[in-house]
């Protein structure tokens, strides 16, 4: 499967705790994105990296988020102290700097249940 | 960014074609247009992009009036499995680097 994969698929933790996720791009995408979405609504833009570089963080992305993607290739998201407004499906993608940014290529998600 | 309006549900049989228009009154001139398809429990995915006019795929029509305030995509003979929500986006094609979502429509097809 050569498409953009998420992991874990589901996380639920209890309130306070932290929790990291990992994105994997499609191969030699250069671009990638993370984005929020709860129940109902579209998914909110939160931060972009080109290669390794974090260009762009969403409002949304508090002192308690953070991502990286420090080879240019995988990235993690951590929530730390996390609070039940946080749960949520939480969506990468990627895309490479010959496309248009808005052609992007998601991955399945992963969806946080925080207790 | 340009604000759209798109109808929060629509019904439909099998085999029939389904329009869904999306209104972008204030639509810049370097905007495109976007549409994504989104399945329950999975990423959204690209369906097609147009300036103006009227744009084609496999998948998908996307038919532009000339003022560019509205767009609508037209899905051919819909099957089951076309049940989704069906995002419209505007947004400049080479800048800015996220997508901006509204609440999409979303579609459901009965056999």
């Amino acid at each position: 499967d050569t498409g953009v994969s998420q992991n874990p698929r589901h996380k639920i933790t209890k309130r306070g705790q932290n929790v990291t996720f990992r994105c994997d791009p499609i191969s030699e995408h250069n671009r990638l994105y993370w984005y929020r979405q709860t129940l109902g609504q579209g998914p909110e833009f939160l931060t972009y990296f080109q290669n390794e570089a974090q260009l762009e963080k969403s409002r949304l992305l508090s002192d308690r988020f953070s991502a990286e993607r420090p080879k240019g290739s995988f990235s993690t998201l951590e929530i730390q102290r996390t609070e039940q407004g946080d749960s949520a499906m939480y969506l990468c993608a990627s895309s490479p700097s010959s496309h248009p940014y808005n052609e992007q290529f998601f991955g399945p998600g992963t969806r946080l249940t925080v207790l | 960014l340009a604000k759209t309006t798109q109808p929060i549900s629509m019904d439909s049989y099998e085999g029939q074609e389904v329009n869904i228009t999306c209104s972008h009154n204030n639509i810049a001139t370097n905007d495109y247009i976007t549409w994504y398809q989104q399945f329950p429990s999975q990423g959204p995915r690209f369906i097609i992009q147009g300036y103006k006019t009227k744009v084609t795929n496999e998948v998908a029509s996307l038919f532009i009036p000339a003022d560019r305030k509205s767009s609508t995509l037209s899905l051919p003979r819909v099957s089951l499995s076309d049940t989704a929500v069906y995002y419209c986006l505007v947004g400049f094609k080479a800048a800015g680097n996220k997508l901006t979502f509204g609440g999409g429509t979303r579609v459901l097809v009965k056999p």
